[in-house]
C-alpha cells in the first residue's frame, strides 16, 4: 500500500506571496491533518479534514487554510507569506475513526519564505 | 502549544546500550503515541498506548503509561546505528486539537 504522499518537497517563496502544499492521504484513508514544524515552535496542528469538511482546526491565522476533494486528497494554502512560515509542513492521514487511531505521516514540504 | 515535555532533550549513547525517553503531558489523554523523525524528514509511527494500558511492547521498543503522573517512557533495546534520530511523544486527548506533540528528544547511537 503506497504512503502518505506530498508535493512538492521543497519550495522558496518570497514575502507576500502565496504557496498551495498537496498531500495524497493512503488509500482508503478519509481524514488529513495538516503539521507545521519549526526549529522554536515545534510540531503543531493546523486542521484536520474528513470527508472534504474541516473537522478541527489549530489556532493559526486566517492565512492558513485548506480544503479536501472527493477523493481525500488535501490542498493547504497560505496565503501573504512572512518570513516566519517558513517550515516543514506535514500531512498525516488515518482512517477516521474517532478514537485513538494511527497517523501516518508523509515526508512533508520544506517552504521557505525569503 | 506544547502538551508533551520529553526528556532529556538529548542522549547520546554507544552502540548495544538502551536508549530510554521520557514523556510528561498536562491533560488528560485517550492515547499517546511515539513518532521517530530521521533528519527532518516525515514522522514514522513507532506505538500507540491508549489511556487503560500501563505497558506495552513492539520488538525492541518498550512503552509505559502512567496516568496518574501524566508520564510515558520509551525504551529502545539493543541500539543500533539506525536508531539516530528524533523521537517525539504525542497525545491525543479527543478533542479539536489533533495530536499535541512535544519538542522532542534527539537520540544519537554511537558505533
Amino acid at each position: 500500500k503506497a504512503g502518505v504522499t506530498q508535493t512538492p518537497r521543497y519550495l522558496i517563496k518570497t514575502r507576500g506571496q502565496q504557496v498551495t502544499l498537496s498531500c495524497s492521504p493512503i488509500s482508503g484513508h478519509r481524514s488529513v491533518s495538516w503539521y507545521q514544524q519549526t526549529p522554536g515552535q515545534g510540531l503543531q496542528f493546523l486542521f484536520e479534514y474528513f470527508s472534504e469538511t474541516q473537522r478541527n482546526k489549530g489556532n493559526f491565522p486566517g492565512r492558513f487554510s485548506g480544503r479536501q476533494f472527493s477523493n481525500s486528497r488535501s490542498e493547504m494554502n497560505v496565503s501573504t507569506l512572512e518570513l516566519g512560515d517558513s517550515a516543514l509542513y506535514l500531512c498525516a492521514s488515518s482512517r477516521g475513526d474517532r478514537e485513538g487511531e494511527t497517523q501516518y505521516f508523509g515526508p512533508g514540504t520544506r517552504l521557505l519564505v525569503l | 502549544s506544547q502538551q508533551g515535555e520529553e526528556d532529556p532533550q538529548a542522549l547520546s549513547i554507544q552502540e548495544g546500550e538502551n536508549a530510554t525517553m521520557n514523556c510528561s503531558y498536562k491533560t488528560s489523554i485517550n492515547n499517546l503515541q511515539w513518532y521517530r523523525q530521521n533528519s527532518g524528514r516525515g514522522l514514522v509511527h513507532l506505538i500507540l498506548i491508549r489511556s487503560n494500558e500501563r505497558e506495552k511492547h513492539s520488538g525492541r521498543l518498550r512503552v509505559t503509561l502512567d496516568t496518574s503522573k501524566k508520564s510515558s517512557s520509551l525504551l529502545i533495546t539493543a541500539s543500533r546505528a539506525a536508531d539516530t534520530a528524533s523521537y517525539f511523544c504525542a497525545t491525543d486527548g479527543g478533542g479539536a486539537d489533533g495530536l499535541t506533540f512535544g519538542k522532542g528528544t534527539h537520540l544519537i547511537i554511537q558505533p
